[in-house]
């Protein structure tokens, strides 16, 4: 069974704090990870995506991706109370009739205290 | 302005009844997701589609239904809904190519079935 671990949280934080959310996965081969937010009540929303190992920046969002440990991370610098939703983190599965979907996590949930 | 339609937004009903949740999207996306999310939950894939007369079942049972006529259109159809079907149903595209698979999502159904 192919997945991806998350740490649920919740995650608390102090507006400002850099929030840093982490992903494992199991499958060896994947080569495309994508992080999500979700608001309460709301659909996921698409901020980063990340191929290649290494840091991927996008304002205040860097995505860290390291294969050979088989973990994706997400960090949020000077965090914001408008930052605090659910965090999921989603791996595009390599294998069988299922090839190019995507697996997610259960998320975990960050809070950003003023 | 490219985006991913979902109606109703809301739906109650009682059990028995068929439903047909809508989904479109003018992002010319060739794949097309339903995925269902109970409250603070994962998301489950249901169902998936690769193109037009192209469906296939996900990684969740489900006693759904769906059909891909148009390229930009896949709906979800319950033939009886039961109060175990009461969830939030979400839709998402993406585009054909192998590559990344950035899915984008709708804003949801939340479905009650009394």
């Amino acid at each position: 069974q192919k997945e991806v671990e998350q740490n649920s949280g919740p995650l608390s934080v102090p507006e400002g704090a850099i929030a840093s959310l982490n992903c494992t996965y199991s499958d060896r081969v994947s080569q495309s990870f994508f992080w999500y937010r979700q608001y309460s009540g709301k659909s996921p929303e698409l901020i980063m995506s990340i191929y290649s190992n290494g840091d991927k920046e996008d304002g205040r969002f860097t995505a860290q991706l390291n294969k050979a440990s088989q973990y994706v991370s997400l960090l949020i610098r000077d965090s914001q109370p408008s930052d605090s939703a659910t965090y999921l983190c989603a791996v595009m599965m390599n294998y069988g009739g299922s090839q190019g979907n995507l697996i997610f996590g259960k998320g975990t949930k960050l809070s950003v205290k003023p | 302005e490219a985006d991913i339609y979902q109606t109703p937004r809301y739906l109650v009903i009682g059990t028995g009844k068929k439903i047909t949740l809508e989904c479109s999207q003018t992002m010319g996306h060739d794949k097309m997701y339903w995925y269902q999310q109970d409250p603070g939950m994962e998301l489950h894939l249901i169902h998936y589609s690769y193109g037009v007369n192209s469906t296939e079942k996900g990684d969740l049972s489900s006693e759904s239904t769906v059909s891909r006529i148009r390229t930009e259109h896949f709906p979800l159809t319950l033939e009886s809904a039961r109060p175990s079907h009461t969830s939030q149903y979400l839709c998402a595209s993406s585009e054909a190519g192998a590559g990344s698979n950035e899915q984008y999502f709708g804003p949801g159904t939340r479905l009650t079935v009394t």
